[in-house]
């Protein structure tokens, strides 16, 4: 069974840099994509990235310039980093699998989340 | 970017009755539309993709019909453990886009 788990600070100063990183167990890394997905207190689920181990990335438009996710295949781990935050980025923030079991990739498998604060 | 409306927002219902979950998108997403269920303090679990296709795992009382704009979950008899919040998610474009939820509550 495939499992992820999120970890990094619950707390991080405004204008700072949020990172997580995304475990990876019962699984290979390799050959799948893998989100960060984040949901602001009160408001919906916002996809804002996604990498594969070739070296694919894709980030959400708005937080395009702010974002940097990396993967490390021989540690089964990928990576979060979100700069110049503001009190705008505070949220529970999950890791998640793109499997393919449809027409295109679906999140089959997810992190239990991690709620980040942006506070000084 | 494509926006999803879920109706309605909260839907107050007894166990053993039947759900009706709404979501309607801006544009066409075919029949690229996911439901996921999502209970307090853990992760959010795919329920159905491909508009239509129940995931590994999941009860056949969980159904999901429509393509284009208008699609809908059903649940055919409520179980208490199926109390949650659900949401679509459409899979056609990036990002893919989430809708805002549907609490189904215990009346």
């Amino acid at each position: 069974q495939v499992q992820l788990q999120e970890s990094g600070p619950g707390l991080v100063k405004p204008s700072e840099t949020l990172s997580l990183t995304c475990t990876v167990s019962g699984g290979s890394i390799s050959g799948y994509y893998w989100s960060w997905v984040r949901q602001p207190p009160g408001k919906r689920l916002e996809w804002i990235a996604y990498i594969h181990n070739t070296g694919i990335t894709n980030n959400t438009p708005s937080l395009r310039s702010r974002i940097t996710t990396s993967l490390d295949t021989s540690k089964n781990q990928f990576s979060l980093k979100l700069s110049s935050v503001t009190a705008a980025d505070t949220a529970v923030y999950y890791c998640a699998r793109q499997g393919v079991i449809g027409g295109v990739t679906y999140f089959d498998y997810w992190g239990q989340g991690i709620l980040v604060t942006v506070s000084s | 970017e494509i926006v999803l409306t879920q109706s309605p927002v909260t839907l107050s219902l007894s166990p053993g009755e039947r759900a009706t979950l709404s979501c309607r998108a801006s544009q066409s997403v075919s029949s690229f539309l996911a439901w996921f269920q999502q209970k307090p303090g853990q992760a959010p679990r795919l329920l159905i993709y491909d508009a239509s296709r129940r995931a590994t795992g999941i009860p056949a009382r969980f159904s999901g019909s429509g393509s284009g704009t208008d699609f809908t979950l059903t649940i055919s008899s409520l179980e208490p453990e199926d109390f949650a919040v659900y949401y679509c998610q459409q899979r056609i474009n990036w990002p893919g886009t989430f809708g805002q939820g549907t609490k189904v509550e215990i009346k």
